[in-house]
């Protein structure tokens, strides 16, 4: 069993769309969660960090963790296109594990 | 304050032959960790090295090796090529507090193995 799994997609939205993307984890003992986001031909950029379980809102983005069932979110509200980008989620055990990542294009 | 910083930006080899690729951390960063990146595995850890030590290493064949400076930056090897390492090599910073900080990657050095 992989440590997180995640859709790999891909989505296609309308502009103004309601985002989610998800993830799940193995491990109970991971503590903190993160989101990244990566354009085509870049390395992935820190969205979202979390630590407990709850919700953290930034802007049109908010983390969402589930540590219960093991369960992590992102969502997005009102997406637009320049959110087009390859989204993949990370836990932190004794080193940084990551989801295969979500590709998400929004349509104008 | 300046990002990670990956060099070459872009690499072609030809099997059995050897790169080394370097990274420079954020400064006050002395976690530097590695990954290789392709379409179908996605993100693969390496190893992650903390004041010029190797803390933790992935499932990579000893052909991949690197080292750290004690200006905590970074660089790795890979020996022999083979095709199959054509990838997206990644670089990622943090404060090196097991667990308690987030990454910070690189742009990248893109390998083309033919």
């Amino acid at each position: 069993q992989k440590e997180v799994e995640q859709d790999p997609g891909p989505l296609s939205v309308p502009e103004g769309a309601i985002v989610s993307l998800n993830c799940t984890y193995s491990n109970s003992a991971f503590q903190y969660f993160m989101w990244y986001r990566q354009y085509s031909r870049k390395g992935p950029e820190l969205l979202m960090y979390t630590y407990s379980s709850g919700n953290k809102e930034d802007g049109r983005f908010t983390a969402q963790v589930d540590k219960s069932s093991k369960y992590i979110s992102l969502f997005i509200r009102d997406s637009q296109p320049s959110d087009s980008a390859t989204y993949l989620c990370a836990v932190t055990g004794n080193q940084f594990y990551f989801g295969t990542g979500t590709s998400l294009t929004v349509i104008p | 304050k300046a990002g990670v910083t990956q060099t070459p930006r872009y690499l072609i080899k030809t099997r059995g032959q050897q790169v080394t690729l370097s990274c420079s951390p954020i400064s006050g960063h002395r976690s530097v960790s590695w990954y290789q990146q392709t379409p179908g595995q996605g993100l693969q850890f390496l190893f992650e090295y903390f004041s010029e030590t190797q803390r933790n290493k992935g499932n990579f064949p000893g052909r991949f090796s690197g080292r750290q400076f004690s200006n905590s930056r970074s660089e790795m090897n890979v020996s022999t090529l083979e095709l199959g390492d054509s990838a997206l090599y990644l670089c990622a910073s943090s404060l090196g507090d097991r667990g308690q900080e987030t990454q910070y990657f690189g742009p990248g050095t893109r390998l083309l193995v033919l």
